[in-house]
């Protein structure tokens, strides 16, 4: 299975907010409701921040939103915060259950 | 609290086997699924493959295939990834992570073991 494909990169300024975006296909994204979102700072281990498409585990903070819309998903930071500056990974459950991973996006807080 | 420790780092030649582990503590092991994930020099994660340490069931994503071998001992409470003959393509950063079930999102991850394999 391919991975899934995000943008390599997004940008923004602080207070402002940014989306994600995450593709795939009918197999996966687009076919089921187990859709994730991670954060990962470097040299970190991955945490999850949205689950199931748009649930945020308990601790994340509500600046931090999903959605899914047919064979793409989204994330959406909104009120940018120095912090948030991280690589960010979209997962998806597959028809060959298995999962699959984005290929990244590096958020840059301006 | 839930925690996944995982073996600590390893430095191994081309041909070498190795066996890393991550051990489930705070939970019942045998109810919840671990993934393997590899993270290599500068990259993206990709997803391995994963274990039921209840009944062993295990399904492996098809780029990682007979390439390497997932298991788990219920009676310590870990589970393994394992090589049988490294590459130096297999350096790389390992993370286990904890899955609710096979196609939910992982709610805790181990602190990565790092795989340095070179002649």
């Amino acid at each position: 299975q391919s991975a899934l494909t995000q943008p390599a990169s997004v940008s923004g300024s602080p207070g402002q907010s940014i989306t994600i975006s995450c593709t795939g296909t009918s197999s996966d994204v687009g076919g089921y409701k187990y859709v994730s979102w991670y954060q990962q700072h470097p040299g970190k281990a991955p945490k999850l921040m949205i689950y199931d498409v748009s649930n945020r585990p308990s601790g994340v903070s509500n600046r931090f939103s999903g959605s899914k819309s047919g064979n793409t998903a989204s994330l959406t930071i909104s009120g940018l915060q120095a912090e948030d500056e991280a690589d960010y990974y979209c997962s998806s459950y597959t028809i060959s259950s298995t999962q699959v991973f984005g290929g990244g996006t590096k958020l840059t807080v301006l | 609290e839930v925690q996944l420790v995982q073996s600590g780092a390893e430095v191994k030649k081309p041909g070498e086997s190795l066996k890393i582990s991550c051990k489930g503590s705070g939970y019942s092991f045998t109810s919840y699924w671990i993934a393997w994930v590899r993270q290599m020099p500068g990259m993206g994660l990709e997803w391995m493959g994963i274990i039921y340490p209840g009944d062993s069931d295990t399904r492996y994503s098809p780029s990682f295939q007979g390439q390497v071998t997932i298991s788990a001992d219920k009676s310590i409470s870990t589970a393994y990834l394992q090589w049988s003959s490294l590459k130096a393509s297999d350096s790389a950063i390992y993370f286990c992570a904890r899955h609710e079930t096979i196609a939910e999102a992982a709610g805790y991850w181990g602190q990565g073991t790092l795989v340095t394999v070179s002649s």
